[in-house]
């Protein structure tokens, strides 16, 4: 199964800043199948992106998406205040599909 | 707008079946993917499964022996049955919708809120 590991951990920034989240796949992600979810807390996973750039509907355009094989990127280009929480990268070119452990984006 | 809602008990006996129903309003469960997720405290989000809404299912070979996800079109829903559950079986429970391509990838676009189960005596 594929692994995803997201860096770092935790990104503290205030708002404005421009936030970059990494997602290391263990192995190349066929078709850049990949998509990224943002969580707040006692909330469902948002889907932001899939195909690794494409927004989804209703996604502002601050929220982007690149890479393939097995470096993707989220970049969020001026944090909002309600852009802070906790973001997952999912994979689903191979079975069975996996999560990373997650970024959280928290005020500095 | 479709909407999810996940539905069962919160507190299961460790060795029984777990069981959780998830009800989709707002639009047709026929001719979509449906998948169960969950996330135990601390830990990354796991894939349990998906059902077609003719029947067929893909499970996460980790569980797969202890997991049937069946669906129910004419009561819009879709369940889940995890057998011999254990400590390690809590988790927040969601289900979601799969966006699905045909060369068996998949996202999810819409998500449940999500249902604690807790497994204690």
């Amino acid at each position: 199964e594929i692994v995803l590991t997201q860096s770092p951990g935790t990104l503290s920034l205030s708002p404005g800043e421009r936030a970059t989240l990494s997602c290391r796949a263990s192995q190349t992600v066929s078709s850049s199948s990949l998509a990224w979810y943002q969580q707040k807390p006692g909330q469902a996973p948002r889907l932001l992106i899939y195909g690794a750039s494409s927004r989804a509907t209703g996604i502002p355009d601050r929220f982007s998406g690149s890479g393939s094989g097995t470096d993707f990127t989220l970049t969020i280009s001026r944090l909002e205040p309600e852009d802070f929480a906790v973001y997952y990268c999912q994979q689903y070119g191979s079975s069975p599909w996996t999560f990373g452990q997650g970024t959280k984006v928290e005020i500095k | 707008q479709v909407q999810l809602q996940e539905s069962g008990p919160g507190l299961v006996k460790p060795s029984v079946t777990l069981s959780l129903t998830c009800t989709v309003s707002g639009g047709s469960i026929s001719r979509y993917y449906w998948s169960w997720i969950r996330q135990p405290p601390g830990k990354r989000l796991e894939w349990i499964g998906y059902v077609y809404y003719s029947g067929s299912t893909n499970y996460n070979p980790s569980l797969q022996s202890r997991v049937t996800i069946s669906v129910d079109t004419s009561k819009n829903q879709f369940s889940l049955k995890l057998s011999s559950v254990t400590a390690a079986d809590t988790a927040v429970y969601y289900c979601a919708r799969v966006h699905y391509y045909y060369d068996g990838s998949g996202y999810f676009d819409y998500w449940g809120q999500g249902t604690l189960v807790t497994v204690s005596s």
